[in-house]
């Protein structure tokens, strides 16, 4: 079966930086999406990456490593604003998207 | 620009009543998506479609019907309402289906079946 694992939840302190982890198996590979939802909210899109290697946009960050079925996203600068879950997403060989249950980050001042 | 919109925003059904989810995209996208979100589990997919006129099954689809009459509109069915489909549904649309196609999200629709 394909899987995606990410933590349930992480607490971080403003100003810090945090990572959040991501691995994954699934029936072929075609892109990896991080994306964030607020409490309540639409997921709203962060990151893609497709090769191995490090995306970087702004204070935060994605890394992949295919052979690894691995991820994270680097947060850095933490913010209040940042509170919220992050969901890693990876489109399989027949394209479909696969979801993390997501992990919720709490920011503490 | 208003993106993806979803209506109803809530509701509150008892079981074996019928309603319909509505989706409204103004982004000229060719693909939309139908998923429910439930507590410590990831997305899932319901129903899809790749253009007007077509859809198909997604992960869930069970309970659910769906129609793409026009590009813009994509309609959710219950058509007898479960307990188990308390959730909250999210409608989704993206330029294509592969590569780095991003998803735009509507703001959810939370559906309580009593």
């Amino acid at each position: 079966g394909q899987n995606i694992d990410q933590p349930t939840e992480m607490t971080a302190t403003e100003g810090a930086i945090v990572q959040i982890n991501c691995t994954y198996q699934t029936s072929g590979f075609n892109g990896l999406f991080w994306y964030q939802q607020h409490a309540g909210e639409a997921p709203t899109f962060l990151s893609y990456n497709v090769l191995d290697g490090l995306e970087e946009k702004g204070r935060f960050s994605s890394f992949l490593s295919r052979s690894k079925g691995y991820s994270y996203l680097l947060l850095k600068e933490l913010q209040m604003k940042d509170s919220a879950s992050y969901l890693c997403a990876v489109r399989d060989s027949n394209y479909q998207l696969i979801w993390g249950a997501g992990t919720k980050l709490i920011i503490k001042p | 620009n208003a993106g993806v919109t979803q209506t109803p925003k809530f509701r509150v059904l008892k079981t074996g009543q019928s309603m319909t989810l509505l989706c409204a995209q103004d982004m000229n996208h060719e693909y939309m998506y139908w998923y429910r979100q439930d507590p410590g589990m990831g997305l899932r997919l319901i129903h899809y479609s790749v253009g007007e006129g077509t859809t198909a099954k997604g992960e869930v689809p069970d309970g659910y019907n769906v129609s793409r009459l026009k590009k813009q509109n994509f309609l959710l069915g219950l058509e007898s309402a479960a307990p188990s489909q308390t959730s909250v549904y999210f409608c989704a649309s993206s330029l294509g289906g592969d590569g780095a196609n991003v998803l735009t999200f509507g703001a959810g629709s939370r559906l309580t079946v009593l």
